[in-house]
């Protein structure tokens, strides 16, 4: 069974930062490209960006309203994906899934964590 | 790049059928064949039930299914039931510069 399971969210000062975990069991990771998918309070989805796998060089991209701030990494080691967020801003405040992507070509989500919240305010 | 325009809401009977439209642009829904359909549950992750406009994840019911024209994607739930009250939102793949994935905006459905 797919378990994806994030930890590190919590209450940070703006322009303050915060890394968030996820980690992966019950597939292959190293073989997936891997996604954070944010939702703010009673509001809709937004992509916040992928790493991809080895195979694609581990490379990262990134939505506009995080790129330059926040950083994607991973350790197929651990099985585990990461998001280092910096110059945290109160629009921010979102709960953040982390996501397999079904393929490389485009066609969406198929597995979800359960969130972990994250809430930017002083 | 905007949010995908979705109905903020839809209801029916149980069931009834309804249909959830998703409205892009070339860009997006309409660029690529690439639109997928998740279900939330208050206070739960989404759940992916349709990818690539109209495939079915396995375990995924019959009653959902989909279809796309022009820059507009649909979800179709039939025989609609209570579990199936919650929010749906689609998402495609975008050409866009500063996206790689856009969602819907989002549709409640009720069943009555």
């Amino acid at each position: 069974e797919v378990q994806l399971v994030e930890s590190g969210g919590g209450l940070v000062q703006p322009g303050g930062s915060l890394r968030l975990s996820c980690a992966a069991s019950g597939f292959t990771f190293s073989d997936h490209y891997m996604d954070w998918v944010r939702q703010a309070p009673g509001t809709g989805l937004e992509w916040v960006g992928r790493a991809r796998n080895k195979a694609n060089l581990y490379t990262t991209e990134y939505a506009a309203s995080v790129k330059g701030r926040f950083t994607i990494s991973r350790d197929d080691s651990k099985n585990s994906l990461y998001l280092q967020m910096n110059s945290l801003k109160t629009e921010d405040t979102a709960v953040y899934y982390c996501a397999t992507s079904l393929n490389s070509h485009g066609s969406g989500f198929d597995n979800w964590g359960q969130g972990t919240q994250v809430t930017v305010s002083s | 790049q905007s949010a995908l325009t979705q109905p903020a809401s839809v209801s029916g009977s149980p069931g009834q059928s309804i249909t959830i439209s998703c409205t892009g642009t070339s860009s997006d829904v309409g660029g690529y064949n690439f639109a997928s359909w998740y279900q939330q549950h208050p206070g739960k992750a989404p759940k992916l039930i349709l990818y690539d406009v109209s495939n079915r994840p396995s375990g995924v019911s019959d009653r959902f299914s989909g279809s796309k024209s022009g820059n507009t994607a649909s979800l179709i739930i039939s025989g609609l039931q209570a579990e199936d009250e919650a929010d749906y939102y689609c998402s495609s793949f975008t050409s866009s510069s500063t996206l790689r994935y856009v969602f819907g905006t989002g549709t409640k459905v009720t069943v009555l």
